[in-house]
């Protein structure tokens, strides 16, 4: 049993769409990581939250932590958002786990 | 600007060739880590480092070592690399209190071993 499930695993969407992708997970957490992967390798971290909303540029990320559930969502997308979004959880110090991912494709 | 720095980028070496992956950050953090890659896998922890001299086994430590002699490096070494080490590493930092603070990290090193 994971921990941390995302979904969908995949995603296709138009340019310009609204897109929501979700991480539930099954633990006691003190932060939780969205980090975002482009084809090509790199990852770069886009949040971390312990409670509520944050939101940089395009994107929006929600917790909420008595429904252990977080959501990050992509206003009016573009190709360039395509990667795969990793959610992560974090109990303190180096006990953490990871999401199986969720691979978004953005079509002009 | 702040950052981890990875070397190589891309590596092809052959079975028994001891190797180091380098990385380096500029940020002044306590904690770092290594990570491996794998389709199907996805992200699994190597071996982590809380502060200098302090270092500890990831999930899969089998085959690496590290050592943390400076608070800015930690290398990643293959004593005698073999096949199933082919993968895509990643080291990142971050200041103290590990997956409590954003992670930082560094463009990867595409590893094969033949």
């Amino acid at each position: 049993k994971n921990e941390v499930e995302q979904s969908p695993q995949n995603l296709t969407a138009q340019e310009g769409e609204f897109i929501t992708i979700n991480c539930s997970y099954s633990v006691g957490i003190s932060a939780l990581h969205w980090l975002q992967q482009h084809p090509g390798g790199g990852i770069v971290s886009l949040f971390m939250l312990s409670s509520g909303k944050k939101k940089h540029g395009r994107l929006i990320a929600t917790i909420n932590i008595q429904e252990k559930h977080s959501s990050l969502h992509i206003t009016a997308s573009h190709p360039r958002d395509s990667a795969v979004y990793i959610c992560a959880v974090s109990r303190g110090g180096n006990q953490f786990y990871f999401g199986t991912g969720t691979s978004l494709t953005v079509i002009p | 600007e702040a950052q981890v720095t990875q070397n190589p980028r891309y590596l092809i070496t052959v079975t028994g060739k001891k190797l180091t992956v380098t990385c380096s950050q500029n940020m002044n953090h306590e904690y770092m880590s290594w990570y491996r890659q794998d389709p199907g896998l996805g992200l699994r922890q190597i071996y982590y480092s809380m502060n200098v001299e302090v270092t500890d086994k990831g999930d899969v430590p089998e085959g690496y070592k590290v050592s943390r002699k400076e608070k800015r490096n930690f290398p990643l070494i293959l004593e005698s690399p073999s096949p199933n080490q082919t993968s895509l590493y990643f080291c990142a930092s971050s200041s103290r209190g590990g997956w409590d603070q954003p992670q930082h990290f560094g463009d990867g090193t595409r590893l094969s071993i033949l």
